[in-house]
């Protein structure tokens, strides 16, 4: 079964300062994988996805994920982080056999002044 | 572009009680998702259909919870008798299809008390 692990559950970031969120994934074939961003009482919006091809995903709001097969990792990236940029980040793997996505538990972004 | 609506917004019932949720997906998405979203946990796939026939189900706990997409547009996630442990926030979400983005609503928090 395809599992996520996202093992930092709480990071703070100065603003202006990079950022990298870590995830994790467990799938026996090639996996799809998302970033979707959470914000307080809202749904999730899609950062961005790997389905094939360049391991180096560009996404919305400036942020960018690196396939790393070897590693079976999806980490999120932003060079400067902006104070709206405090949410909730999840990521999610997602296969062609249940077509549904399973999310890692959330890692939460806190931006200081 | 409307997105993905879901009502009520909020929900507080007595246990033993039920309660039920409404969803509109997108225009035009054949496929439609349920998750539970537990408060500090990621977001669960309770059920998913493709028009209104169901291709996962196997995360639903059947004695208490029902979905149906008549028509293959709304659908109605319902569930008889809440528990406490019901408490959560019930995401629904829509995609084209298989592997296309999914789009989530802003979701229905239920209380269980």
């Amino acid at each position: 079964a395809q599992s996520v692990t996202q093992p930092d559950i709480h990071i703070t970031v100065s603003e202006g300062a990079s950022l990298e969120l870590r995830c994790n994934y467990s799938y026996g074939a090639t996996p799809y994988l998302f970033w979707y961003v959470q914000s307080p009482g809202q749904g999730l919006q899609l950062l961005l996805k790997y389905f094939s091809g360049d391991t180096l995903v560009q996404g919305i709001k400036g942020f960018e994920a690196e396939f790393k097969r070897s590693q079976s990792s999806f980490n999120l990236r932003k060079p400067s982080v902006h104070w709206s940029d405090a949410a909730e980040y999840f990521c999610a793997v997602g296969d062609t056999g249940r077509r549904a996505l399973t999310f890692g538990s959330g890692t939460r972004l806190q931006v200081q002044p | 572009e409307a997105g993905v609506a879901q009502s009520p917004r909020y929900k507080i019932i007595e246990k033993r009680q039920s309660v039920a949720f409404w969803c509109n997906p997108i225009s035009g998405h054949a496929t439609l998702y349920w998750y539970q979203q537990i408060l500090g946990q990621g977001p669960k796939l309770l059920i998913q259909f493709q028009n209104n026939g169901v291709v996962d189900d196997s995360q639903l706990p059947k004695d208490r919870f029902s979905a149906e997409r008549l028509k293959g547009v709304d659908s109605t996630l319902k569930i008889q008798p809440a528990k406490l442990e019901d408490s959560a926030v019930y995401l629904c979400a829509s995609s084209l299809g298989q592997l296309d983005t999914i789009y989530f609503g802003e979701g229905s928090w239920l209380t269980v008390v």
